[in-house]
């Protein structure tokens, strides 16, 4: 079974703290993913990476940065927490190859205070 | 860009009964996926069924069923025989066809329906 972790289910930290969200995957897929989910707007991309070392911007990178040195390591940094950033992270990866589905970790509900 | 909307925020059924979840989406690509995700209580993500733009046959797995209207941009999730197990939200999602080895996944998501299965 593919399993997707994330290094913690609830995180509360304060504003203005450096925030680092791990996601290990065991798979060995390419692609990894970091979502937002808020209520009633969905998931949204934060940032996706395709390679080690390689990333894309999602549709909010704002406020956020990532890291992939290894494969199977995709890690979403907040630089500066803020209160606007409390929400529930979730980490995805899937194949490089069909049928595209994504594998999801258990997410990480991120209180900013 | 494309858009996926999920019009129904909430949704409730009988257990036993079969209820339809709507979604439609907006794109100008000809060749594409389409999915259906489960997210049970404080439980992790699932794929529920795939569709791929390409194929003229609706999608099934199981209890599960799809009602594919590609000139209507419309992808409805049908649950037969609903179960308690069943109650969770549900994500309509977008991923247009990726050409070659490495190209880009970006899947689009709609803003889900919480269903719920009464006993």
């Amino acid at each position: 079974d593919v399993k997707v972790t994330q290094s913690s289910r609830y995180l509360v930290k304060r504003t203005g703290e450096k925030v680092f969200l791990e996601c290990v995957q065991d798979m060995d897929h390419e692609n990894m993913f970091w979502y937002r989910q808020d209520p009633g707007l969905g998931l949204r991309l934060i940032y996706f990476s395709y390679d080690v070392k390689m990333k894309e911007k999602g549709d909010i990178p704002e406020g956020y940065s990532v890291s992939r040195e290894k494969k199977e390591r995709f890690s979403l940094i907040l630089e500066s927490a803020s209160t606007n950033q409390t929400s529930m992270y979730l980490c995805a990866s899937s194949p490089d190859r069909g049928p595209y589905e994504q594998y999801f970790g258990p997410g990480t509900r991120l209180t900013v205070t | 860009a494309q858009t996926v909307t999920q019009s129904q925020p909430e949704m409730s059924v009988q257990e036993a009964e079969t209820v339809t979840l709507s979604c439609t989406y907006d794109t100008s690509e000809n060749n594409y996926y389409l999915f259906w995700y489960k997210q049970p209580p404080s439980r992790q993500m699932i794929l529920v069924i795939r569709q791929e733009a390409y194929k003229q046959q609706n999608a099934t797995e199981n209890r599960f069923s799809v009602n594919f209207q590609k000139a209507a941009k419309s992808f409805s999730l049908k649950i037969s025989d609903s179960q308690l197990g069943d109650t969770a939200m549900y994500f309509c999602a977008f991923m247009k066809h990726v050409l070659n080895s490495g190209g880009y996944q970006k899947v689009t998501f709609g803003t889900g329906t919480k269903l719920q299965v009464i006993p």
